[in-house]
């Protein structure tokens, strides 16, 4: 079955290392999306991307980027972790076609920056 | 921009009550709308949608009606389980077309036994 997954799972790190969180779909989605999941904020938008070669900033996208070099993987990176940054990382993908933007999400990475 | 805003959590209901979780939006164009789950510990879960005014999206019991009128989308259960108790998110996104998705803060819902 298509899938969406994310690793790591749990993640703790020290304020001013590179991180690096990975997404993988099998789903042969053309766009994929990056969120953060904060108490009080919902789910806010961080990157996403509509293809190949194709990025775009999202809602809170200073400290972060993304690459994407394949369909079916969009890894987030910290440049330099802060301890803002601590939270839940939310991977989505969705397809072109007749689902009216349905997003399939990935279970979660807990990101501790200490 | 676009956003929404739904009512205050957490909310606790006991097995067999009515539910109602307010969702309100604002919007430029005539964006589609959604109710997504998240179940402890998992990813958000799409649970209905709605794309164009008067639609009443439905799943799983829950039902919400899109409410060009008022700017609403409130989900609404008959008689709540124990397995509903979950985070719920409104969301929109800009139009059909579009594949951008702006959340609601999220309603924790706990049912009692």
């Amino acid at each position: 079955d298509a899938e969406i997954t994310q690793s790591p799972r749990h993640k703790i790190t020290e304020t001013g290392r590179q991180v690096t969180l990975a997404c993988h779909q099998t789903w042969n989605h053309n766009n994929m999306f990056w969120y953060r999941q904060d108490l009080g904020h919902g789910l806010r938008l961080i990157h996403y991307s509509y293809g190949v070669q194709d990025t775009n900033k999202g809602e809170v996208s200073d400290g972060y980027s993304v690459s994407r070099s394949n369909t079916e993987d969009l890894p987030l990176t910290l440049e330099s972790a802060a301890s803002s940054q601590t939270s839940v990382y939310f991977c989505a993908s969705s397809g072109r076609l007749a689902n009216y933007n349905e997003q399939f999400f990935g279970p979660g990475t807990r990101l501790t920056v200490l | 921009g676009d956003s929404v805003t739904q009512m205050e959590g957490p909310v606790t209901l006991s097995e067999e009550a009515f539910l109602t979780i307010n969702c309100t939006y604002t919007a430029t164009g005539y964006p589609s709308l959604f109710w997504y789950v998240q179940y402890p510990g998992e990813g958000l879960q799409l649970l209905l949608k709605a794309t164009k005014a008067d639609d009443k999206g439905s799943n799983k019991g829950f039902e919400a009606t899109y409410r060009k009128e008022t700017t609403s989308f409130h989900l609404e259960k008959g008689s709540v389980q124990v397995s509903d108790s979950a985070v719920y998110f409104c969301a929109l996104s800009e139009g059909t077309g579009a594949q951008k998705l702006v959340f609601g803060q999220g309603t924790r819902l706990t049912i009692n036994p």
